[in-house]
């Protein structure tokens, strides 16, 4: 059974960017699956970030394109999530999962990291 | 953006009634949709995808129906395990939107 693990600091000063790890154990970043990033602020619902295929496409929310960036690294079996110039809403859980390959229509999210919260202040 | 309206916010119901969560979409959809179930201080787990295929391991009672704009998740009869705040997720298109979500509380 696959386990997706987020790491990276819990508070970024604002103007700055925010990088995250999300390593994957229990199988193979270059199985047929894609991976993506979710973020929930505090108490409010889910929103999706972006997501990434082994061979390096991405995908990411138009709203936040601009100052996303999503990489793999393969050797390590792990993707990262970068969010430059954060402001105070982008405090959040930041949760990192695997798409579903099961699904004739990719977008099902079958395995979640347990989340870590990001705050962003000065 | 298609946009996710989920109904209602908040239900209180009692251990062993049927429960009933609409969620409605902006524009058709199709049948891809998925369900999930998260509990405080946890992620989201996956019950249901395609409107209504129930996820391997998850219990029976839950079921989801529809397709287009309106689905539906029903528990057929609550259990302790089941109060969780309920999010409907749609991936017919980009970028994949959710509902706002339903808290199912203790009655």
């Amino acid at each position: 059974q696959e386990q997706l693990q987020e790491s990276g600091p819990g508070l970024v000063k604002p103007s700055g960017t925010l990088s995250l790890t999300c390593v994957v154990s229990g199988g193979s970043i270059s199985s047929s699956n894609w991976w993506s990033w979710i973020r929930q602020p505090p108490g409010k619902g889910l929103e999706w970030i972006g997501e990434i295929y082994h061979s390096g496409s991405t995908n990411y929310n138009p709203s936040l394109k601009s100052r996303v960036t999503i990489s793999v690294d393969k050797s390590k079996n792990q993707f990262s999530l970068k969010l430059s110039s954060v402001t105070a809403a982008d405090t959040a859980i930041y949760y990192c999962a695997r798409i579903s390959s099961i699904s004739l229509v990719r977008g099902v999210i079958d395995y979640w990291g347990q989340g870590t919260l990001v705050t962003v202040s000065s | 953006d298609i946009q996710m309206t989920q109904s209602p916010s908040t239900l209180s119901a009692s251990v062993g009634d049927r429960v009933t969560i609409t969620c409605r979409a902006s524009q058709s959809i199709s049948s891809w949709l998925a369900w999930y179930q998260q509990k405080p201080g946890k992620a989201p787990k996956l019950l249901i995808y395609k409107a209504s295929t129930l996820e391997s391991g998850v219990p029976s009672r839950f079921s989801g129906s529809g397709s287009g704009t309106e689905f539906t998740l029903t528990i057929s009869s609550l259990q302790p395990d089941d109060f969780a705040t309920y999010y409907c997720q749609q991936y017919n298109s980009y970028s994949w939107t959710f509902g706002q979500g339903t808290k199912v509380e203790i009655k």
